[in-house]
This record gives structure tokens, C-alpha cells and sequence, in this order.
């Protein structure tokens, strides 16, 4: 079936340094659309980056991501962590233009802590 | 510009009492409605979706139940909660007609004791 995998449930890291975090997925579809979704403490789950595009980066917010369909990959990552970037990280998938695209899979998340 | 409120905002519930949670989403017509479920500390669970009123599609049930009234409108309930009925639940919306970003309400945060 179609999976999102998120192999990091914890990261922490210093302020500064860079930020990676992992997404693979399983799919189906053949055109998949991939999704970074944040979630900052009691706050709802907001977009940061999607893609559709294979091999084509996309930025937002000093973070970027690139859609890599031979290897099933969407890592999000950023040049340097800010305190503010502390948060929940979710990958999601979804099938662009298809019969299932009202069906959104998230990965089990990445808790980011940026220490001073 | 859109609005989406959920409520209520958090509930405290008995085992095998009813529940009925609701969204309701302003300044747009015709949207794609989501029930969300996000267990403390666990991944977000697409229950279900609906494409438009009285059109209830489910993704996975969890014993719950969701009904679209009105074009604004969506209901997650239940006439019997579980303890594993806690978390969570998020209503969210995205365009007609493949509209790509999910746009999430605050949310309701449900303990059942």
C-alpha cells in the first residue's frame, strides 16, 4: 500500500548548524505529490513545501526539498537551524490528479529541537 | 479570505458516551472537507473526507462517523466513545477540484476518561 516513512523521531541539533530530515515513500501512484507539513507546539499542522516535479527544487522559508522519484525520496533540509524552527515535521503523499487525490498519507514525524 | 473553526475546542467525555465534534468553514464555496485524528505523540489519520454536501467518503472508521449537512459544515461523531477515541482532531480544507494544500483548523482536543 502507500506509505510514508520517517525514519527520524527525534532530532536535535545547535543553532546554526544544518537541518536534514528524512522521507521515503511507497506509491502506487504515478504521480505522486509530496508535502512538508510543520506543527509548532499547540498550533494545527501548516504547508511548508510541496512538489510534484521530479528533480526540481523547491524553497520556502529557507527550507527546500527535492522530489526524487528513482529513489522514492523527499528530504527536507535547510543551511542553518534557527530556535524557531523547533517543531513537529511531517512528510505526507497524495495522488496529484488522481482517483485517491483526496487521500493524504502522513508520515509518523520528525520532532526537531534546536538547542542554543 | 477563508476561515475554518472547529468546536469545541476541548472536550473531557465518559467511556460510552456520545460525541459531536463539528467544523465549520466561511468565505468559501463548494470546499473539500477533512477529519483528521492525531493521537498524543502519533501521526496525523485521515478519517474522512467529503467532496460535497450530504457525500461522506471514509478513509478509515475508528467507530466514528461523519456527516456533511451543509456545504460549511462537517460533523465527526460517535454514539458510543472508546478510550482510544482520545487525541487529537483536526478538521481541514482544501479547493474544489484538486486544490493541492490542506489548510487545518485549531483543532479539538479530546480526553475520554
Amino acid at each position: 500500500g502507500d506509505s510514508v516513512t520517517q525514519t527520524e523521531g527525534l532530532v536535535t541539533l545547535t543553532e546554526g548548524l544544518p537541518v536534514m530530515l528524512n522521507c521515503t515513500y511507497q506509491t502506487i501512484y504515478s504521480n505522486p505529490f509530496l508535502f512538508w507539513y510543520v506543527q509548532h507546539l499547540n498550533e494545527s499542522p501548516r504547508l511548508l513545501l510541496k512538489s510534484f516535479t521530479d528533480n526540481k527544487r523547491t524553497e520556502h522559508q529557507g527550507f527546500h526539498a527535492t522530489l526524487h522519484k528513482s529513489s522514492s525520496s523527499f528530504h527536507l533540509q535547510k543551511s542553518s537551524a534557527q530556535l524557531s524552527d523547533s517543531a513537529l515535521y511531517y512528510c505526507a503523499l497524495s495522488d496529484r490528479g488522481g482517483s485517491n487525490y483526496n487521500v493524504l498519507y502522513f508520515g509518523s514525524g520528525t520532532k526537531l529541537t534546536v538547542e542554543p | 479570505a477563508q476561515t475554518i473553526h472547529q468546536w469545541p475546542v476541548a472536550e473531557i467525555k465518559a467511556v460510552g458516551s456520545p460525541l459531536s465534534l463539528g467544523c465549520t468553514i466561511k468565505g468559501k464555496s463548494s470546499p473539500n472537507l477533512y477529519w483528521y485524528w492525531q493521537a498524543t505523540g502519533g501521526t496525523l489519520q485521515q478519517l474522512f473526507y467529503s467532496i460535497t454536501v450530504g457525500q461522506v467518503e471514509s478513509v478509515v472508521q475508528l467507530n466514528l462517523s461523519a456527516s456533511r449537512p451543509k456545504d460549511d459544515q462537517f460533523i465527526l461523531s460517535t454514539e458510543k466513545l472508546l478510550l482510544s477515541h482520545s487525541g487529537f482532531y483536526l478538521c481541514a480544507w482544501k479547493d474544489w477540484g484538486g486544490g493541492d494544500t490542506l489548510y487545518f483548523g485549531a483543532g479539538t482536543r479530546l480526553s475520554v476518561l
